[in-house]
């Protein structure tokens, strides 16, 4: 069993629509969460990174991270044509030397068309 | 360079043949890392370099991977003895300090045939 589980689907949405990606994940020592947007013949983005339990919204990104039940969300509102990418979710443990050791899922292909 | 730079974008060997990918961070970034991204998977960690040492090589598969950083900024990765299944998309990333923000490359896509 990977340490980061994600759907990888694809999956398809019209333009406007909610999108609700998820991920688990089994290590309890993550502590840090984040998104990744990555576009075709790119390297990954950041897009979002949260700490602990709770929400985290950025314009029309909202994370989520569950630490009770080891679930992580993103929820991009008002879909776009040009948020068609693959978006990866991935943790690593606590700050230092360990925090770009990133474990990443294995990424949900999404297009949002017109 | 306003990113990191990765050489070349794609790389084509035969199997059993040595290639290098090279990397070049961000100015003034202190942590490198390199990752390993096959078809339809997330990326792996490879190594992690603090400076010119590694501070984490626990990700390279086995001793055919080396890699080396050795004036603290551009890196190279090396693999003896190609394998096809070492064919994969290898990315470089870089950040100003170890808690800080990663930055990726477009990568290097290998091929071995």
């Amino acid at each position: 069993q990977k340490e980061v589980e994600q759907d990888p689907g694809p999956l398809s949405v019209p333009e406007g629509a909610i999108v609700s990606l998820n991920c688990t994940y089994s290590n309890s020592a993550f502590q840090y969460f984040m998104w990744y947007r990555q576009y075709s013949r790119k390297g990954p983005e950041l897009l979002m990174y949260t700490y602990s339990s709770g929400n985290k919204e950025d314009g029309r990104f909202t994370a989520q991270v569950d630490k009770s039940s080891k679930y992580i969300s993103l929820f991009i509102r008002d879909s776009q044509p040009s948020d068609s990418a693959t978006y990866l979710c991935a943790s690593t443990l606590a700050g230092g030397t360990s925090y770009g050791k990133l474990t990443f899922g294995q990424g949900t292909i999404l297009t949002v068309h017109p | 360079g306003a990113g990191v730079s990765q050489t070349p974008s794609n790389k084509v060997t035969e199997k059993g043949k040595y290639v290098e990918l090279r990397c070049d961070p961000i100015s003034g970034h202190t942590a490198l890392y390199w990752y390993r991204q096959s078809l339809g998977q997330g990326p792996e960690f490879l190594i992690y370099f603090q400076g010119t040492g590694a501070a984490d090589d626990s990700g390279l598969p086995n001793d055919r991977f080396f890699a080396v950083r050795p004036e603290g900024s551009v890196s190279t990765l090396k693999i003896q003895r190609t394998e096809r299944g070492d064919s994969a998309v290898y990315l470089c990333a870089s950040s100003s300090g170890p808690d800080e923000k990663l930055f990726f490359g477009s990568g290097t896509q290998l091929s071995v045939l």
